[in-house]
């Protein structure tokens, strides 16, 4: 069975700039997260989708941040414009609907000089 | 909202001997507690899970424990071995398809 599949794997971006990160999901499952995960901390939920609508956003900084899942398969998540603070790993996993045993990618790293 | 708290933030064991890493939640309603380990640069992979049914759950050398009345989780393993070493998660979530909420982590290392 494939994983979760990210990209870009790195990225180096300056201050201001925008960036945009790519998810595809195991094949079957529902629900996708996406996580930030700055160094020497846990994971923080940023977005939780169930197919293509959002289930919870609370933590996810709207005015420079967005995220879609269109046709409820892959996701995007967008930094615009990007801050400093903004450098961290970012995590999506996805797990199937009705369970919340979830799968992680290998995440993107970004780094904001 | 759910908060999950992790303790110690390091451990350091030696070889062989047993490793505990500890967890309270703040949502009476968590039934569902997975522990995820992290190696250095790679993605959090699920070592074992426990839902609010039971008290327990072993796998060979981790077992999870589940406290529901006083709100605890702990993570024991027992015969440690290099290939230990890593950052341990906590987690909880509190329904079917809701958010998983992630302790902060314990970075535990094995001597040998």
């Amino acid at each position: 069975e494939a994983g979760v599949a990210q990209s870009p794997r790195y990225k180096i971006i300056e201050k201001r700039q925008s960036v945009a990160f790519w998810c595809n999901p195991i094949s079957g499952h529902a629900t996708l997260y996406w996580y930030q995960q700055i160094l020497g901390q846990g994971p923080k939920l940023l977005i939780q989708f169930q197919n293509n609508g959002v289930v919870d956003d609370s933590q996810l900084p709207k005015d420079r941040f967005s995220a879609e899942r269109l046709k409820g398969v892959d996701s995007t998540l967008k930094i615009q414009p990007a801050k400093l603070e903004d450098s961290a790993v970012y995590l999506c996993a996805s797990s199937v609907v009705l369970d919340n045993l979830a799968f992680f990618g290998q995440g993107t790293r970004l780094t904001v000089v | 909202g759910e908060n999950v708290e992790q303790h110690p933030s390091t451990l350091s064991v030696q070889e062989g001997d047993s490793a505990v890493i500890k967890c309270t939640y703040s949502d009476s309603a968590s039934n569902y507690f997975p522990w995820y380990k992290q190696e250095l640069g790679k993605r959090p992979q699920l070592i074992i899970d426990i839902r609010s049914n039971v008290g327990e759950k072993k796998d060979q050398r981790i077992a999870v424990t589940l406290n529901k009345t006083a709100k605890h989780f702990s993570l024991h393993i027992t015969e440690t071995q290099p290939e230990d070493s890593a950052v341990y998660f906590c987690a909880a979530s509190h329904s079917s398809a809701s958010k998983i909420i992630f302790g902060s982590g314990t970075r535990l290392s094995i001597r040998p």
